[in-house]
């Protein structure tokens, strides 16, 4: 099954600063990479589809790059409420799988 | 839109098997297929496993082949999860979802496991 190692495990920021997330991938993904956001006592939040497409109503300040085995999310200056666990996740090859996830904290 | 609602919350034994209901409802054309996912306190996300709600083709995590089944009930656009020998570390939210036309999940059902 296709290993999904995000880095780093956590992060710690400060409001405004720039956020750097990364998900490597065991083998090629292609381009089917999602991107989730989550908060406590709350399902998974979609920001991310297909590597780099925005969903629906997440702000321009979230950005993702990347195919293959190697993904980048960036969120450009930290809002409060951006705090939060992110997870990447594959949708290339059956069995599905996720990422262990970054904690986003404040500094 | 696609909304998905679970069943309620589970107390259950070692040993003992569990059924989680999903029933889709809103713009239900667009539900081909559930995916569930878990997640144990204080830990990351968990892919279970897929089911199409048209020919019923499933896809099982390796972690929980064997233990876990999927099915669904076209007639009421309804899925299932079933799992089996529970285990203390069984113990989890688990989240059905729909990611066909968009990306919706259920409200979450809490599993707990425990003598």
């Amino acid at each position: 099954e296709v290993v999904l190692t995000q880095s780093p495990a956590t992060l710690s920021l400060s409001p405004g600063e720039r956020a750097t997330l990364s998900c490597r991938a065991s083998q090629s993904v292609r381009s089917y990479l999602v991107w989730y956001q989550q908060k406590p006592g709350q399902p998974p939040r979609l920001l991310i589809s297909d590597a780099s497409k925005r969903a629906t109503g997440i702000p321009a300040r979230f950005s993702a790059t990347g195919s293959g085995t190697d993904f980048t999310l960036t969120i450009s200056s930290l809002e409060p409420e951006d705090f939060a666990v992110y997870y990447c996740h594959q949708r290339s090859n059956w069995p599905l799988t996720f990422g262990g996830g970054t904690k986003l904290g404040v500094k | 839109q696609v909304q998905l609602v679970q069943s309620g919350a589970e107390l259950k034994k070692p040993g003992t098997s569990v059924t989680v209901s999903c029933k889709a409802s809103g713009d239900i054309l667009t539900t081909d297929s559930f995916t569930w996912v878990r997640q144990a306190p204080g830990q990351g996300l968990e892919w279970m496993g897929w089911i199409s709600l048209h020919n019923g083709q499933t896809e099982y995590s390796q972690q929980l082949q064997g233990r876990v089944t999927l099915t669904t009930d076209t007639s009421t656009t309804t899925g299932y999860m079933e799992l089996r020998s529970l285990r203390s570390d069984d113990t989890a939210v688990y989240y059905c979802a729909s990611f066909d036309y968009g990306d919706y999940w259920g409200q979450g059902t809490l599993v707990t496991v425990s003598s």
